[in-house]
């Protein structure tokens, strides 16, 4: 079946770097679009970018930028997300999620990793 | 950035009853290109409407999606015990923003 499965849980200090993959299955990995959107204890869901798993071109949010990479690597069907400067607010579980459409750049999300939390803290 | 606002923040109502959740745009959402999306705790999102009214595979009947332009609207015409949940507009019209939420509590 179709499925994303992220890795596992991170604790961090603040200055550090974070890298989370998301590991696709099921279905042809270079043909959907991948997001990955955040979400803090408690609150609503972020989106932080996109990345092109056919030929690895990616987008962020101005937030973002400078702070955000994504990878992706065909040989795994395995995308990555690298967050670095991190700082408490980025406490967080953090999802990769597929589009809905093959080959459309963003639309809504068929399919979601599970999830890996991200703590950050001295 | 176009900005979701769901409304009410909380809804309290019995299984059976019908729901009603709004999501306004603070401009038009292109195409009609917006979803929603189910969350339970502990879980990922679900996605459960594409383009404003198309229902995801696999999503019950009693879930429906109507609205354009500015006014959106999610309506469960009988909730069952297993929908009380958060629940997210997202538009992906023009870049991607998500509403901030609507909880459906057992009243």
């Amino acid at each position: 079946q179709v499925q994303l499965v992220q890795s596992g849980a991170e604790v961090k200090k603040p200055g550090a770097s974070v890298t989370v993959s998301c590991t696709a299955s099921g279905y042809t990995f270079t043909s959907y679009y991948m997001h990955w959107v955040r979400q803090a204890p408690g609150q609503g869901l972020e989106w932080m970018g996109i990345i092109n798993p056919n030929g690895g071109t990616t987008s962020y949010p101005q937030k973002f930028q400078g702070r955000l990479t994504m990878t992706r690597d065909t040989s795994t069907n395995t995308v990555y997300m690298e967050l670095s400067s991190l700082r408490s607010e980025d406490t967080a579980v953090y999802y990769c999620a597929r589009v809905n459409d093959y080959f459309a750049i963003t639309g809504a999300f068929d399919v979601w990793g599970q999830g890996t939390m991200v703590t950050v803290s001295s | 950035e176009i900005v979701l606002t769901q409304s009410p923040g909380t809804l309290s109502l019995s299984p059976g009853e019908r729901a009603t959740l709004s999501c306004r745009a603070s401009q038009s959402v292109r195409s009609s290109y917006l979803a929603w999306y189910q969350q339970k705790p502990g879980q990922a999102p679900r996605l459960l409407i594409y383009g404003a009214s198309s229902r995801a595979t696999g999503i019950p009947d009693r879930f429906s999606g109507s609205g354009s332009g500015t006014d959106f609207t999610l309506t469960i015409s009988r909730l069952e015990p297993e929908d009380f949940a958060v629940y997210y507009c997202q538009q992906y019209g023009t870049s991607l923003t998500f509403g901030g939420g609507t909880k459906v509590e057992i009243k």
